[in-house]
């Protein structure tokens, strides 16, 4: 069946350091890919999503490229904050009725 | 436009009890997913409604059921409440399956002691 893997955490980082966080997956047809942030004690947030190949999807400096011949979309940032520190999620929906998460990766970011 | 909302924010059951939990979806969106996240994991989709019937179902058993409503608020109901039950719950909402984007209510927190 479909499946996310992520690189596990904690990931610890200095402020204004690079991020990437890797993601891969597995999935029949042609899912689109979805990174969440969740902050401590709330529910998720989307922060970007790219829904065919080669796409990019941007946010808040983050970026992910659809990448269907790595079967990749790997997270990254410029140079992360302080307020950057959260629960990161690489997700995909398919052809079917439900989003497939990854376990998460934690990211501290120190000032 | 009012977010996704989902009520209690907390509970704490017992062992074989049963719990009823509560969301209420964002305005226009027909769509509710139900998912549980355990401590340290990532979501885990339990059941989506569209229209007040349920269009697909995760691996969990037939003690975990729920309803959409004809405004599209929902509910999740779990009976015989187990140890391992512990955890986040949360609902998302959406316009229509898993084409497009979800947008997750804060969850809540179940505690099964």
């Amino acid at each position: 069946g479909d499946s996310v893997t992520q690189m596990e955490g904690p990931v610890t980082l200095s402020e204004e350091a690079f991020l990437t966080i890797n993601c891969t997956y597995t999935a029949t047809g042609y899912p689109s890919l979805f990174w969440y942030v969740q902050y401590p004690g709330e529910g998720l947030q989307l922060l970007l999503k790219a829904t065919k190949a080669d796409d990019k999807g941007s946010n808040k400096g983050f970026e992910a490229t659809y990448r269907k011949e790595t079967t990749s979309f790997h997270l990254e940032k410029g140079s992360v904050q302080v307020s950057d520190s959260a629960v990161y999620f690489c997700a995909l929906s398919g052809e079917g009725f439900k989003t497939i998460f990854g376990a998460g990766t934690r990211l501290f970011v120190k000032a | 436009e009012t977010g996704v909302t989902q009520s209690p924010t907390h509970l704490i059951k017992t062992r074989g009890q049963q719990v009823t939990l509560r969301c209420s979806s964002q305005s226009g969106h027909n769509t509710v997913s139900w998912y549980q996240q355990a401590l340290g994991q990532g979501p885990q989709f339990i059941f989506q409604y569209y229209r007040e019937e349920e269009n697909g179902r995760g691996n969990f058993p037939p003690r975990f059921s729920g309803l959409q409503f004809p405004n599209y608020s929902s509910e999740l109901n779990v009976n015989a409440l187990e140890l391992e039950d512990s955890a986040l719950y949360l609902c998302a909402s959406s316009s229509y399956r898993g084409y497009n984007e979800q947008f997750f209510g804060p969850g809540t927190r179940l505690t099964v002691l």
